[in-house]
């Protein structure tokens, strides 16, 4: 079964610091999808960035980065030069490929980022 | 702004009563999802829906239904409410337009749910 693992209940960070937040995930399938997701206190869900597991290079979208270690099975997320609305939860998802059907998002239980100036 | 937009924002009711929970997906999504999210079971997969059809099942409940309209926007049915339901509720949606295609899903801003 798919599993998604975040040790970090919660991380602190300085204004443009870089900060990594742990993801690992387990899964019996060879293709698979990795997605990072931020949710602000304000509740919604953003997406930030998605990582394939045939994907030769880590993701990256703008100070978003994935460390993506295949063999150890984690995605970690990378932000770099923090900024205050960086503070949020952080969540990591998985999704295997569809055998025999769409499958869904599995999530894992957050970490809480606070950026202080 | 993700593009889904969801309805009511926000809804407050009573143990035992049923709500409705609308969702429009993005222009052009074929799939829609709905999550729970509650602080005791974090965010948990409830039903897809991928052009009007049921296409995966997660932890919902037999209280719970769902369907995907002809116009591709989503309802989700709660019903004999319990002080448990109550939690954020999202809709996402996606592309999905082959098997296979590991597409991202973006999330509509919640419908909060407190039973009361």
């Amino acid at each position: 079964a798919q599993k998604i693992t975040q040790t970090q209940p919660g991380m602190f960070v300085q204004e443009k610091e870089a900060v990594t937040l742990d993801c690992t995930y387990d899964t019996s399938d060879p293709s698979y999808g990795l997605f990072w997701y931020k949710q602000p206190s304000s509740g919604e869900m953003i997406f930030l960035i998605y990582q394939g597991s045939y994907d030769q290079q880590n993701a990256t979208e703008g100070r978003y980065s994935l460390n993506f270690q295949k063999a150890r099975k984690s995605a970690n997320l990378v932000i770099s030069a923090s900024q205050l609305g960086d503070s949020a939860m952080y969540f990591c998802a998985m999704r295997e490929a569809p055998v025999q059907g769409f499958q869904k998002l599995v999530f894992g239980t957050g970490t809480r980022l606070l950026v202080s100036p | 702004d993700s593009g889904v937009t969801q309805t009511p924002k926000h809804l407050i009711t009573a143990t035992g009563q049923r709500v409705t929970l609308r969702c429009s997906p993005r222009s052009g999504d074929l799939s829609v999802y709905w999550y729970q999210q509650s602080l005791d079971q974090g965010l948990q997969f409830l039903i897809q829906y991928y052009n009007g059809e049921e296409r995966a099942k997660g932890n919902i409940l037999e209280r719970f239904s769902a369907q995907q309209f002809p116009d591709l926007h989503s309802e989700l049915n709660l019903s004999s409410l319990e002080l448990g339901d109550s939690a954020l509720y999202f809709c996402a949606s996606s592309v999905e337009a082959d098997l296979g295609l590991l597409d991202e899903q973006y999330f509509g801003p919640g419908t909060r749910l407190t039973v009361t």
